[in-house]
């Protein structure tokens, strides 16, 4: 299987910074990489698809970036909208396989 | 608008069976998965049933115990756990894909499945 590692764990910062979320993958996936964002009592709300690509209606400070085994998922301009958890999935192999999650908190 | 509807969730003592579905519009040419969320925890895949359900993959935890299958004249979509555990206790959400590329466009709501005596 392969293990997708989210970090940080939990990241802490404050409207209008620019914050980045780290995503390896224990093997290559190619680009087949995707991005959430979930909130408490909801569910996950995909932001990235194939690595780079955003979704439709999401807004453009959110970027994703990586090749293989190694992904970034950039937030510029931090919103009070965006505190919430972030999991990237690999979509390569069978099983599916997500990140443990990054908490993006208030400072 | 497209609209997934989880149903059947509730309390079950272990090693007893369950089944939750999964109503929705126009998902008649996708593939629909299911993952679930233990209380407090991250995201676990669960199943995938391709859109004609001649392909159908599961997560090493649920092989054996759970099932997954549809109905495409009731858009709706199973999942039927069986010989349940307590580590099985989680939300349960089904979720669309994007036909070739496995990841969810499009998510249900969510219910909770609780395994405990």
């Amino acid at each position: 299987d392969v293990q997708m590692t989210q970090s940080p764990s939990t990241l802490s910062a404050s409207v209008g910074d620019r914050v980045t979320i780290t995503c390896r993958a224990s093997q290559s996936v190619s680009s087949w990489l995707a991005w959430y964002q979930q909130k408490p009592g909801t569910a996950p709300k995909v932001l990235i698809y194939k690595a780079s690509n955003l979704e439709s209606g999401v807004p453009s400070r959110f970027s994703g970036s990586g090749f293989e085994t190694e992904f970034t998922l950039t937030i510029s301009n931090l919103q009070p909208g965006d505190f919430a958890t972030y999991y990237c999935q690999q979509y390569n192999l069978f099983p599916l396989t997500f990140g443990g999650g990054t908490r993006v908190e208030i400072k | 608008q497209l609209q997934l509807e989880e149903s059947g969730g509730g309390v079950v003592q272990p090693g007893r069976a369950l089944r939750v579905s999964c109503t929705g519009s126009i998902f008649r040419t996708y593939g629909m998965h299911w993952v679930r969320q233990a209380p407090g925890k991250g995201l676990e895949w669960v199943a995938v049933i391709s859109y004609d359900a001649k392909q159908k993959y599961y997560a090493d935890s649920v092989k054996g115990r759970f099932s997954i299958s549809r109905d495409n004249s009731k858009n709706t979509v199973y999942l039927q756990m069986n010989n349940l555990r307590p580590d099985d206790t989680a939300v349960y959400y089904c979720a669309k894909d994007r036909g070739a590329d496995h990841y969810f466009d499009f998510w249900g709501r969510g219910i909770l499945v609780t395994v405990s005596s």
